[in-house]
């Protein structure tokens, strides 16, 4: 069973960098999300997929944050012009088409801006 | 505005112990609750999902009730266990339309041998 996959595992970068990340969802999950977590803080909501569409962005995804998913499969999320601000865990998960549904999680990508 | 809340932030049990923790929403706006447990360097795991006032959930020696009405939510664990060791997040989920799950800030425990 091959859950939810993200890379990388950790990035480094100095402020100002561009940072790309990639999510691959679990292969017969039709739904993607993004998460944001913190310190001490739980997982922020980002954006969600459903197929190749975009169905939700959250206040947090400022103009510097874009995520694609251009065949409905795997997922990348897009960073510009970083700012230490965006030093965080960035969470993936999948789910299955249904309200009810439980929301698999990757390992995370740990971004640490220098 | 959604706030999810979770008591208490850490604990600290002996193994054998049993043990549990509040997740606190508001009850407006409730679709379903989310329960997770997240151990170290590893993904986060869902435990639950439940919907129904006075919902109840079991697996294995962890179990959650609801309380739609009241807007609060129980994690129990039945004689804790050193790989209990865990960060538990609630998460709640406002509508059928929305993907997105507001999480609380978690609790986390600590079982010694």
């Amino acid at each position: 069973d091959t859950g939810v996959s993200q890379d990388p595992r950790h990035k480094i970068t100095k402020r100002g960098q561009n940072v790309t990340f990639r999510c691959d969802p679990i292969s017969e999950h039709n739904r993607l999300y993004w998460y944001r977590q913190t310190l001490g803080q739980g997982p922020e909501f980002l954006t969600y997929f459903q197929n190749e569409a975009q169905l939700e962005k959250s206040r947090l995804l400022s103009d510097r944050f874009s995520a694609e998913r251009p065949k409905g499969s795997f997922s990348t999320l897009e960073i510009q012009r970083t700012e230490q601000g965006d030093s965080a865990m960035y969470l993936c998960a999948s789910s299955p088409q249904g309200a009810i549904q439980p929301q698999h999680f990757g390992d995370g990508t740990r971004l640490s801006i220098l | 505005i959604l706030n999810v809340e979770q008591s208490p932030q850490s604990l600290h049990v002996q193994e054998g112990d049993s043990t549990n923790f509040t997740c606190s929403f508001p009850s407006s706006n409730f679709y379903a609750l989310h329960w997770y447990r997240w151990e170290t360097a590893k993904s986060p795991e869902a435990l639950f999902v439940m919907t129904l006032n006075g919902d109840e959930k079991k697996k294995g020696r962890i179990s959650a009730t609801l309380n739609t009405k009241e807007g609060y939510s129980y994690l129990y664990i039945k004689g804790s266990q050193p790989e209990d060791s865990a960060t538990y997040l609630c998460a709640q989920k406002g509508s059928s339309n929305t993907g997105k799950l507001i999480f609380g800030q978690g609790t986390t425990l600590q079982v010694k041998p």
